[in-house]
């Protein structure tokens, strides 16, 4: 089976902006969850989808939102861009408790 | 939350050689998993381990739940293994996903 696959792989944006970043889970997996990586703060849990439904949710304001499609697809939306936003955000899809990474996509926030 | 500790932070090998890593948990969990992370940021799962003992190849992990630690130990180290070693955890109130990170192992093995 194909592993995760994360699109775009690199981005770079501006303060204020907006970005959208996409995720494709393996094949018959239902559960999409989403992760922050940051040099200070280390991997952060943002939010899990399950069956088109936010399941659970991290400590992080507003601006991050996502969805998931019928398709199991997901994509998670930060809004108002800030500097502090640059990371390594990880998508991973999962079945019976173990989680498969995705390559990540690396956000520039300048 | 779940405190998540990781111990040692840093570890230099020579290629060939054994370690262990562990990883102390301050909740009961019904997920714990082990992930290397790759110099490009690949994170890779390696075991999934809530309680007991697996191995793969040169790599084991042993879990003790009752006593909130987790063991990876790493045997005949080869430069491929450097990396940083991540232990995550999912307490047991029906958020498996929901995983909570330690901070990481980098280990570097040397020739």
């Amino acid at each position: 089976k194909a592993g995760v696959t994360q699109t775009p792989r690199y981005l770079i944006k501006t303060r204020g902006q907006q970005v959208t970043l996409s995720c494709s889970p393996i094949s018959g997996h239902r559960s999409v969850s989403w992760y922050q990586q940051t040099p200070g703060q280390g991997l952060q849990f943002l939010f899990e989808y399950f069956s088109e439904t936010q399941r659970n949710k991290g400590n992080f304001p507003g601006r991050f939102s996502g969805r998931q499609f019928s398709n199991s697809r997901s994509e998670m939306n930060v809004s108002t861009l800030e500097l502090g936003d640059s990371a390594l955000y990880l998508c991973a899809s999962s079945t019976r408790g173990t989680q498969y990474f995705g390559p990540g996509t690396r956000l520039l926030v300048l | 939350g779940i405190q998540v500790e990781q111990s040692p932070p840093d570890l230099i090998l020579q290629e060939g050689a054994n370690s262990t890593l562990r990883c102390n948990f301050s909740d009961s969990v019904n997920n714990l998993q082990w992930f290397h992370q790759n110099p490009w940021g690949q994170l890779i799962n390696l075991f999934y381990i809530p309680s007991g003992t697996k191995q793969n190849g040169r790599l084991s992990a042993t879990t003790v739940a009752t006593e909130r630690y987790s063991l990876l130990y790493i045997s005949s180290s080869q430069t491929t293994d450097s990396g940083v070693y991540f232990c995550a955890v999912a307490l047991n109130t029906g958020t498996a996903s929901k995983l909570t990170f330690g901070t990481g192992t980098r280990l570097q093995v040397t020739l």
